[in-house]
């Protein structure tokens, strides 16, 4: 079964650096999101992504946060200088629609750790 | 009001019981409905769909109360590998996903 794929799965940087996450999503999939989660706390939204452009984000995806696509396979979410409270499990997810019963497919995870 | 919750639990069940979760929406234009499973630290897994028939799939069932605006799951014959976070989603009518904060359920022997 096709999945979604995350790099690397931890990642340890220190507060003022920049962090690349990268996630391969399904490949016939057209949409894809960026999620985080801190440690025993919800799931939250950060970023959805469809035809080359951002098509909603939350509160949370400031200035300090960018996606983009550059291949056609990948899909990344930079952190330009990261804070402590950056410090969560990153979950890409990608589905083949936006629409009504469209199930999101998330990938593994990278775990952010900024010290 | 939140806009979706759960009872965070945790549920502590026997091996074999059946369990039930309800989850409240408040947004009554919401569009779909799924609940997915989270193991520790591990990517949330979509479990099921959640049909306005309401659905099943083995062990699971799984049903919606659009009047009182609320989902269910039900668990039979648990088993030990149920044991997990069951995070309940609603898709609203602009299409985003609204996340539960989870029920953990712990399966005893």
């Amino acid at each position: 079964e096709p999945e979604v794929t995350q790099t690397p799965s931890h990642q340890v940087t220190q507060m003022g650096q920049e962090v690349i996450l990268r996630c391969v999503p399904i490949s016939n999939h057209l949409y894809f999101y960026w999620y985080r989660q801190i440690l025993g706390q919800k799931v939250e939204f950060l970023v959805s992504f469809y035809n080359n452009e951002i098509s909603e984000k939350s509160e949370i995806f400031d200035d300090q946060f960018s996606v983009e696509r550059p291949d056609g396979s990948n899909f990344t979410l930079k952190i330009r200088s990261t804070k402590l409270e950056d410090s969560a499990m990153y979950f890409c997810a990608s589905s083949l629609r936006d629409g009504e019963n469209s199930p999101l497919h998330f990938g593994n995870g990278t775990r952010l750790t900024v010290t | 009001r939140k806009e979706v919750e759960q009872d965070p639990g945790p549920f502590n069940v026997p091996e074999g019981a059946t369990v039930a979760f309800n989850c409240t929406y408040s947004n009554s234009a919401s569009q779909s409905f799924f609940w997915y499973r989270q193991d520790c630290r591990k990517e949330p897994k979509l479990l099921m769909s959640v049909y306005s028939s309401g659905n099943e799939d083995g062990r699971f069932t799984a049903q919606l109360n659009r009047a009182s605006q609320y989902i269910s799951l039900l668990i039979r014959d648990s088993k030990l590998s149920d044991s997990a976070t069951y995070l309940c989603v609603v898709r609203d009518s602009n299409y985003q996903l609204i996340w539960g904060a989870g029920t953990k359920l712990i399966i005893k022997p």
